[in-house]
Formats: C-alpha cells, sequence, structure tokens
C-alpha cells in the first residue's frame, strides 16, 4: 500500500466551481500537511494538522478550507479560486508535527488548474 | 526564520559519475534536522536522507551520502555512481523549533548516458 495517497491527480476547474482535495495516509502518523508548489517557487507549507488540531495556517487565502477529521486523512476544499491558484499541491505526513527530527513523506500530488 | 539556499539550478552529470548539490542554510536554532528530497518529473516527492543538527557523523543512505559541515552551515547531498533514474529536480530541506519544514530553491539534475 503507497503510503500517502492524493485524489484527484489531476483537476481542472472553472473560478465559480467548488471541489476538494483528498489526502490519505497509510503510515500511522500523526501530523499531515499541505502543500503549494507553484511554477520556478519553493515549496509553501500552507496547512499543518497534529492530531487532528490545525497548528498551522500559513496566511492562506479563505478560499482554501482544510478539514481533518482523523489522523489518516486530510481535506482541501477549493472554491472561487483564482488562475493565480493552479499548482501542484501536495500532501504530506510525519510521526510528529512538534518535532525536528522526523522525515515527511509525501503523496503523488494533485496537479490543479483554474480556468 | 529559517532560509535554504541551492545555488545551483541545473547540473549535468555522467552516468556512473558522482555528483555533489550544495545546499546551505541559515538558522539561529541550536536543535534543527536537515533534509533532502528527490522530485521527479511525476511530481512526488521523496524522501532521500536526513541529517540532525546533533549528529556526529554524516548520514548514508545507499548511494546518498551528506556532506554537514556546521560550522559553515552546509549540507551537501553526495550522488554516487549515478544513474538515469537520478535525473530529477532535488530540494534540501530544515526543519527548526518551529516544526516547519523550510525548502530550497531546487536543483534540477540530468544525468547522461
Amino acid at each position: 500500500e503507497t503510503g500517502v495517497t492524493q485524489t484527484p491527480r489531476h483537476l481542472v476547474m472553472g473560478m465559480t466551481n467548488k471541489k476538494s482535495l483528498k489526502c490519505e495516509q497509510h503510515l500511522g502518523h500523526n501530523a499531515m500537511y499541505w502543500y503549494k508548489q507553484s511554477a520556478k517557487k519553493p515549496l509553501e507549507l500552507m496547512f499543518v494538522y497534529n492530531f487532528k488540531e490545525q497548528t498551522e495556517n500559513n496566511s492562506v487565502p479563505s478560499r482554501f478550507s482544510p478539514e481533518c477529521p482523523n489522523s489518516s486523512h486530510l481535506f482541501l476544499h477549493l472554491h472561487t479560486l483564482q488562475p493565480e491558484d493552479s499548482a501542484l499541491y501536495l500532501c504530506a505526513s510525519s510521526q510528529s508535527g512538534s518535532t525536528v527530527y522526523n522525515e515527511q513523506f509525501f503523496g503523488p500530488g494533485t496537479r490543479l488548474t483554474v480556468l | 526564520a529559517q532560509k535554504i539556499t541551492q545555488t545551483q539550478p541545473g547540473m549535468f552529470v555522467q552516468e556512473k559519475e558522482a555528483v555533489t548539490l550544495d545546499c546551505t542554510y541559515d538558522t539561529s536554532d541550536p536543535s534543527y534536522g536537515l533534509f533532502w528530497y528527490k522530485q521527479p518529473s511525476s511530481g512526488e516527492m521523496i524522501f532521500l536522507i536526513y541529517q540532525g543538527s546533533y549528529d556526529q557523523q554524516n548520514a548514508t543512505e545507499g548511494r546518498y551520502s551528506l556532506n554537514f559541515q556546521k560550522a559553515r552551515k552546509s549540507a551537501n547531498l553526495v550522488i554516487s555512481a549515478s544513474q538515469l533514474g537520478d535525473s530529477a529536480m532535488y530540494f534540501c530541506a530544515m526543519r527548526g523549533s518551529d516544526y516547519k519544514l523550510s525548502f530550497g530553491a531546487g536543483t534540477t539534475v540530468t544525468v547522461r548516458a
């Protein structure tokens, strides 16, 4: 079983659509993360959940709404997006969100295009 | 805030040769972790190797080794015996006292047959 899975892998949506990205980890980890990777920019951390509690919102616009119902699942709800939101959205998990030592394991990403 | 610098936007290496990817970091945290990730064209970020700030020895994982020079704040990745499948983007990252993983801009490696 792949450690971290993401669906869908590709998504095209209009600015008025509402869609959701799903992430699931099968590693027994307690922390989950959303990152945004735009062309020619370093990865940007968006949200962090540690034991289902949101511990970080990195000044993300409200048109992105995360949800973490349990330690294994993480969603990113999208609405009223802008074309500049087109990017690769990566989900990751780690054993803990409150240590410097744990590596994060990433999913394959969702390639989002906003028309 | 942490800052990660990767000065090499792209590198070419001959198959079976070694390549060194540079990474320097800036932090005032006494305790931190350094990580390298590989991102093929498919998009997935693949964890390669980890070095803790208090580790006395350089980390190694198969063909990957991390040349950690704490005083210089550098954490270079060495890939030995390059293979065609090593062609990808490589990211250096650091996690400090805020527990956030900060990434560098990445280095594209192209392995030539």
